[in-house]
Parts: structure tokens; sequence; C-alpha cells
């Protein structure tokens, strides 16, 4: 059983590029959840994916966009980066509702010049 | 603005003692969940509780869930050092988790 996989680890960006981050969801989990934390914060909620489908969004402008795929692998996307998106995006997989907890992914470093 | 908040935001204690945190939340839960995550790395899941239950324990780890007072409190019971971590819970409702800014604990050797 795999657990979950995010690419990039670091990532160093140009104000106003456009990035797209990756996960690989743990086997058997269906739903993605997509958490972005600042430094000395809690993980804020972006969006969660189920079957390819975005199932909730947190407070966050439509500049971040995913996607689901089949395989239910994932992707998050941000166009029009700002200073203030540097942050550890990290990327969460779970069975369905999340009722057992979330098996996160090691985060992805994004930093904003 | 973030669901939960915890208390305290930092911890200090020596190894053996033992180490109480804090959780509040705002609105109505399926389960809470406490995670620990390590110098900015991925969060690791520690324990769930549901809504209908009111102890909890695995290991060294003992969680208490209080819906009338919205506030559940991690134990950890004869800390080592490598339980130097932050920690954070998670209030849990239609399968949105929603995580507070963490305690952060450090256990002295």
């Amino acid at each position: 059983e795999t657990g979950v996989t995010q690419s990039p680890t670091h990532l160093i960006k140009t104000r106003g590029q456009q990035v797209t981050l990756r996960c690989s969801s743990q086997s058997g989990h269906n739903t993605v959840s997509w958490y972005q934390q600042a430094l000395g914060q809690g993980p804020q909620f972006i969006f969660q994916y189920y079957r390819e489908e975005e199932n909730g969004r947190g407070n966050f402008p439509p500049r971040f966009s995913g996607l689901q795929f089949p395989n239910y692998s994932s992707e998050l996307n941000v166009n029009a980066l700002e200073l203030d998106d540097s942050a550890l995006y990290l990327c969460a997989s779970s069975f369905v509702t999340g009722g057992s907890g979330y098996t996160f992914g090691s985060g992805t470093r994004l930093t904003v010049v | 603005s973030q669901q939960g908040e915890e208390d305290p935001q930092a911890l200090s204690i020596q190894e053996g003692e033992n180490a109480t945190m804090n959780c509040s939340y705002k609105t109505s839960i399926n389960n809470l969940q406490w995670y620990r995550q390590n110098s900015g790395r991925g969060l690791v899941h520690l324990i769930l509780i549901r809504s209908n239950e009111r102890e909890k324990h695995s290991g060294r780890l003992r969680v208490t869930l209080d819906t009338s007072k919205k506030s559940s409190s991690l134990l950890i019971t004869a800390s080592r050092a490598a339980d130097t971590a932050s920690y954070f819970c998670a209030s849990s409702n239609a399968g949105k988790s929603t995580f507070g800014d963490g305690t952060t604990l450090t256990v002295k050797p």
C-alpha cells in the first residue's frame, strides 16, 4: 500500500507566473483535499475532489483551480501567482468522506519571488 | 477564519511528563481528528473521535470530546523527546476538515 506522494517537493516561481502541483492519492482512496499552510499557521482548506468533481471549496479565489483524474490523482493549479501564495501546499487523500481521517503527503514548498 | 483553535500555542515540558493540549471548534461536527506535524512536513493522523464518543485511547494518547462545549483535549502521557512536534486538531463536518493553528510541543530530554 502506497501513501500520498506530492511533486515537486520544492518550487520557486516569479510573481505573475502559473504553477501546477501534483498529488498521487493513497491506494483505495477516492477523495483528495488540498490545503495551504503558511508558516506558523494551520492548514487552510482550498478544495476537495471526489470522483473527479469539486466537492467543496474554501475561501480561495478562482485563480486556484484543480483537477482529479480517473485514477484519483490530482493537480492544483495556481494562476497569476502573488507573493502571499508562498506556503506549504498539502494534499490529503481519504476514502469517501474522510470518516477514518486523512493521509497527507509531505507537501510542496512554494516560494514566490 | 479557522474553525478550530488550539490552546496553548506552545508547550515546553520535561521528558516523562504528561502534555495536555486543548482544541475548541465553532460548528457541529461528525468527528474530530488530531494530527502531528514535524518541522513543516506532512501531517500524520494520530486519532479520530466521533461526535457520539466521549473518550478514546491509542497507546500513550488519550482524547476527550465534549460536544456541549465544542471542545476536545489531547493528552500525551510519559512524553519523549521524539514527541516534539506541532499538534493540530481538525473538526470534520460533511467530509471537510478544518484545522486550527496548532500547539507546538517541545519535550526536553
